[in-house]
């Protein structure tokens, strides 16, 4: 059974910086992109980054090029999201989720999502 | 960048009716299109991947067309369970948006 575990989330003052983690299981994770998608409260869904399994392409939504880094250590079957320079527009429940193939950025599963707040 | 587009945003149906959503991408994104069915504080699943390829599990009634810059998702008699917001998504090149959602709900 696939499962997705984020972690990392809380309250963090603008300007600041988190790192958010999604540990797998129930699936070679290395053969698999993964993703980061979140969603503000009460708003629509936004795609804001994308690795390969192989760690070899990154990919980022304008709205986080910069400031967001993905990582992945398929030796600990772990996805990682290093968010740094934090805004209030940031907030959202932030949910990783698992590509149906190596490079693909369709997710066929999906965390239950780490909450971000980033508030004074 | 390309950007993704739904209509309507909302919708209001009746048990049993034929329900049909519209996505529309700026370019063409060939058939690297993806729906998605959020119910009300749930977390998203995906029910169409390649435009037209139903996930397993999905029940048959969810059905997805188009090519290119044209899609649709169609639910041909709409059910209590579907009460949802539902999302498009392109997942061709290296920018994987989202639609903005179209939300579901019965009369």
């Amino acid at each position: 059974e696939v499962q997705l575990l984020e972690s990392g989330g809380g309250l963090v003052q603008p300007g600041g910086s988190l790192r958010l983690s999604c540990a797998a299981s129930g699936f070679i994770f290395s053969s698999y992109a993964m993703s980061w998608v979140r969603q503000a409260p009460g708003k629509g869904l936004e795609w804001v980054s994308a690795i390969s399994g192989s760690a070899a392409s990154a990919y980022y939504a304008d709205s986080v090029k910069g400031r967001f880094t993905v990582s992945r250590d398929n030796s600990k079957n772990t996805l990682y999201l290093q968010m740094s320079s934090l805004r209030a527009e940031d907030t959202a429940v932030y949910y990783c989720a698992k590509g149906r193939g190596e490079t693909s950025g369709c997710s066929n599963y999906w965390g239950q999502g780490t909450l971000v707040t980033v508030s004074s | 960048d390309i950007q993704m587009t739904q209509s309507p945003s909302s919708l209001s149906a009746s048990v049993g009716d034929r329900v049909t959503i519209t996505c529309r991408a700026s370019q063409g994104i060939s058939n690297y299109l993806a729906w998605y069915q959020q119910k009300p504080g749930k977390v998203p699943k995906l029910l169409i991947y390649a435009a037209s390829t139903l996930q397993s599990g999905v029940p048959s009634r969810f059905s997805g067309s188009g090519s290119g810059t044209d899609f649709t998702l169609t639910i041909s008699s709409l059910q209590p369970e579907d009460v949802a917001t539902y999302y498009c998504q392109k997942y061709n090149s290296d920018l994987f948006t989202f639609g903005p959602g179209t939300k579901v709900d019965i009369k």
